[in-house]
């Protein structure tokens, strides 16, 4: 089963913020979320992580619902280039990310 | 720096035959770890490596074995290559620094089995 779900597909203007959803509500205590992006058929890039307060980098903000079921990734002004898979995944102690399906993200002009 | 590379880029291979990927990373990193992504879906971990000397299985492991070979290098092998093993496999490693599970991704080995 997965462990994390996402919509499969998400469109967002260009200059426009892009919010993308996931659920997981089996999450551990000890679990970390974390959101990589993968552009074209390139390696995976990490974009951020959080384990229950918000965060904010230079490229995106993690918002993760109290309950820690949920969360949110925020890229605040999408361009062309944020055109990519986006993965939501959880790590704990074993180190190891486990990857769903993703959600597409394209950005239009 | 060159992070993480991979050799080879594509490979071809007939059912069968035999390869060993390559993979090396220059960031002293402790961990590294090997996925395969078939066409559509996520990735998913073959085997992994917490350090030098330690390699330990991961969601999909049958049909491969690792060796890391020092601390910059893992490799992944192909004894009797089957169709089912065509796929896109990416080589990674994480250090053990602020970020916990940060991990790098090389460019990734195409490999198609006939």
């Amino acid at each position: 089963d997965a462990k994390t779900t996402q919509p499969p597909s998400m469109d967002c203007a260009e200059g426009r913020a892009a919010n993308l959803p996931c659920n997981h509500s089996t999450i551990s205590g000890n679990e970390y979320v974390y959101w990589y992006r993968q552009i074209h058929s390139q390696g995976p890039q990490y974009i951020i992580h959080g384990l229950k307060n918000n965060e904010t980098n230079e490229m995106a903000s993690l918002i993760i619902t109290e309950d820690r079921k949920s969360s949110t990734l925020i890229l605040p002004h999408a361009t062309l280039r944020d055109t990519a898979v986006y993965y939501c995944t959880l790590s704990g102690s074993a180190r190891q990310l486990t990857f769903g399906s993703g959600t597409q993200l394209t950005v239009l002009p | 720096n060159a992070g993480v590379t991979q050799t080879p880029k594509f490979q071809v291979l007939k059912t069968g035959q035999s390869m060993t990927l390559q993979c090396a990373q220059d960031m002293n990193h402790n961990s590294m770890y090997w996925y395969r992504q078939d066409p559509g879906m996520g990735l998913r971990l073959i085997y992994y490596s917490a350090s030098e000397g330690t390699t330990d299985k991961g969601e999909v492991p049958n049909g491969y074995n690792v060796s890391r070979l020092n601390k910059r290098e893992f490799s992944l092998r192909l004894e009797s290559a089957a169709p089912s093993q065509t796929s896109v496999y990416f080589c990674a490693s994480s250090g053990q620094g602020e970020v916990i599970n940060e991990q790098f991704f090389g460019p990734g080995t195409r490999l198609t089995v006939l």
